[in-house]
């Protein structure tokens, strides 16, 4: 596709079920990053991806969250027995690997847990 | 890690004015830093970034400095115009993982 595609846009989940997110990267980037955005505040740092590795979780709240991207091309980011503090917008983003370089974002997923 | 603040929060101007957003950093070892715009129910987008060999870079309309020894970049909107209303997110980072700062939201008043 043109750019990076996330789903679902807009998720809304009772507290305690599992919820899917999927990342669909621009075709050829090698590196895959899932930022957290509050309302009213910029992206924070999830886990990032190179190819089919996930080189750096350090951001992943807790061990509720996980992601993966099996083939090194689509990643899909799961939390487990959500919690209302997990409603926020889930971004992806690629780009083409190495260092520094411009990473492309995807539309997001607006997570509401109730 | 790595702790950016940008000022202002919102910022209101005329059309035709300049709009200048800036942004402090705490990680000295960060050498890259972008500037994105977020427009109403879409992704940040890139604008224009630097890196930290340069202390300024232009864009048409758009351009960034970046002073090193106080750890703070800058960005510059000349002539705005409607289009430009937006928030603006300024990041750094010193390999793959951006820090962003808390926004900017700018308005501009026809």
């Amino acid at each position: 596709g043109a750019g990076v595609s996330q789903s679902p846009r807009y998720k809304v989940t009772k507290r305690g079920q599992d919820v899917a997110l999927r990342c669909d990267p621009i075709s050829g980037h090698v590196s895959l990053y899932w930022y957290r955005q509050a309302l009213g505040q910029g992206p924070e740092f999830l886990t990032y991806f190179n190819y089919e590795a996930q080189q750096d979780k350090s951001g992943l709240p807790n061990d509720r969250f996980s992601a993966e991207r099996p083939e090194g091309s689509i990643s899909t980011l799961t939390i487990q027995r959500t919690e209302q503090r997990d409603s926020a917008m889930y971004r992806c983003a690629s780009s083409t690997g190495g260092s520094n370089t411009e990473a492309f974002f995807g539309q997001g997923t607006r997570l509401t847990v109730v | 890690g790595e702790n950016v603040e940008q000022h202002p929060s919102t910022l209101s101007v005329q059309e035709g004015d300049s709009a200048v957003i800036k942004c402090t950093y705490s990680d000295s070892a960060s050498n890259y830093f972008p500037w994105y715009k977020q427009e109403l129910g879409k992704g940040p987008q890139l604008i224009i970034d630097i890196r930290s060999n340069v202390g300024e870079k232009k864009d048409q309309r758009i351009a960034v400095t970046l002073n090193k020894t106080a750890k703070h970049f800058s960005l510059h909107i000349t002539e705005t115009q409607p289009e430009d209303s937006a928030v603006y997110f300024c990041a750094a980072s010193n390999d793959y993982k951006l820090s962003f700062g808390a926004g900017t939201t700018v308005t501009v008043r026809a």
